[in-house]
């Protein structure tokens, strides 16, 4: 079935470095793509956004990448910190409607000192 | 401004049982949406709501139930729980009046079914 979906379940970097987090989509009618982060015990929290007529935005610290050819999405963190480490989805929205988001699995940021 | 907020945060249940979960939007919200997270299966997407209407639902059986009041907040319901029910129910909110507002979530509410 089409889902989202990621590339890594789990991916170590160390403090400082810079992290790049992958997602792969399926369904080619998706048109808005938001990253996530869930931190233990919380809710996941809004990172960045971004509309399929974009390739790229940034945020504060934190840029995301989207090719439409190969349905591919990233996430990329500079200068990752320790308050960093949670784990992150990428989700998608189709249609530009009301319909609910489809999350990929996660990948959980391990940031070594 | 405040934001989302799920009451109760913890509960346990058995068989059999049902409950009813609340979400309050963060104001000026108008949809409100609910998700299960659980280990296997991720975040998957129950039902919206907007402007007291679901909208949009996602697939899951119609023992889990919704509901929206004048002032946007949420009630999720689910019937005859079953073991696999455990979860943590989330619930986002959003401007609602386009299909790219962002949603927010709460801290979600833990669901443990005996």
């Amino acid at each position: 079935g089409e889902s989202v979906g990621l590339h890594l379940p789990t991916l170590s970097v160390q403090e400082g470095d810079n992290s790049i987090i992958n997602c792969a989509y399926s369904n080619s009618a998706s048109d808005y793509f938001i990253w996530y982060k869930q931190e233990s015990g919380k809710g996941p929290q809004f990172i960045i956004d971004i509309r399929s007529n974009m390739d790229k935005r940034q945020g504060q610290r934190v840029t995301v990448l989207l090719n439409k050819t190969v349905k591919h999405l990233s996430l990329q963190i500079a200068a990752t910190q320790p308050g960093d480490s949670a784990v992150y989805f990428c989700a998608e929205n189709m249609g530009g409607g009301a319909d609910g988001l489809t999350f990929g699995k996660g990948t959980h940021l391990i940031i070594q000192p | 401004k405040a934001g989302v907020t799920q009451t109760p945060r913890y509960l346990i249940k058995t068989r059999g049982q049902q409950v009813t979960l609340s979400c309050s939007p963060i104001s000026g919200h108008r949809s409100v949406s609910w998700y299960q997270q659980t280990p296997g299966q991720g975040l998957q997407f129950l039902f919206e709501y907007f402007s007291e209407t679901q909208r949009n639902k996602g697939n899951f059986p119609g023992r889990f139930s919704g509901r929206q009041f004048s002032n946007s907040r949420s009630e999720m319901n689910v019937s005859t729980l079953e073991l696999g029910d455990s979860a943590l129910y989330l619930c986002a909110s959003s401007l609602g009046t386009s299909g790219w507002g962002t949603q927010y979530f709460g801290p979600g509410t833990r669901l443990l079914v005996l």
